[in-house]
């Protein structure tokens, strides 16, 4: 059965630098998606994509943010200088189709440590 | 602002125990309902659905929920538990002129043997 995989299952890094998290969605889907789960908290939007553009974020998706489909199979969220607060778990999802009626499916998720 | 509310945040039980989660939303159109679990160290697996049509729907693993519009209520039941059932099950909600999930927080359940 076809699945969402992200890299690394978990990321260690200093305050202030730049990290990118890595997703590769099911292959014949089109829209993208990431959220994030601070310890304890709800599972928040980010951002949702498709066709190479940002169709919706939400406010936590600063400038600090950004999204990317590098290539053909990989969707990437990086975060451009890390603050303690972003320490979460952040999870891709991918969906063939948008609006009513369509499903997501889920990453394993990537566990973001700021120290 | 909508909002989802799962009242349960750790719920613990003995195998073959009956099992009800309750989750609420606070929106008033028309919206798409969803049960995700997530085992532990793996990704959110959907459970089950509601997009329409019969309120009480059946997933995997023999959880089912039933959509109670009046009540803006989407409860998961399970009439006996596993433990291998032991896991973070949320609630989500979608509407219908957004991409976007929302989530509940989460509920934590524990079944021993």
């Amino acid at each position: 059965e076809p699945e969402v995989t992200q890299t690394p299952s978990h990321q260690v890094t200093q305050m202030g630098q730049e990290v990118i998290l890595r997703c590769v969605p099911i292959s014949n889907h089109l829209y993208f998606y990431w959220y994030r789960q601070i310890l304890g908290q709800k599972v928040e939007f980010l951002v949702s994509f498709y066709n190479n553009e940002i169709s919706e974020k939400s406010e936590i998706f600063d400038d600090q943010f950004s999204v990317e489909r590098p290539d053909g199979s990989n969707f990437t969220l990086k975060i451009r200088s890390t603050k303690l607060e972003d320490s979460a778990m952040y999870f891709c999802a991918s969906s063939r189709a948008t609006g009513v009626n369509t499903e997501a499916f889920f990453g394993q998720g990537t566990r973001l440590t700021v120290v | 602002a909508q909002s989802v509310s799962q009242h349960n945040h750790h719920v613990i039980l003995s195998e073959a125990a009956s099992l009800e989660l309750g989750c609420n939303y606070s929106y008033g159109g028309t919206v798409n309902l969803f049960w995700y679990v997530q085992y532990p160290g793996q990704h959110l697996q959907l459970l089950l659905k509601y997009f329409s049509g019969d309120p009480l729907v059946k997933g995997i693993k023999g959880f089912e929920a039933e959509f109670i519009k009046s009540k803006f209520s989407f409860n998961l039941r399970k009439p006996s538990v596993q433990w291998s059932d032991t896991a973070e099950y949320f609630c989500a909600v979608k509407l219908i002129n957004t991409d976007k999930l929302i989530f509940g927080t989460g509920t934590r359940l524990q079944v021993f043997p």
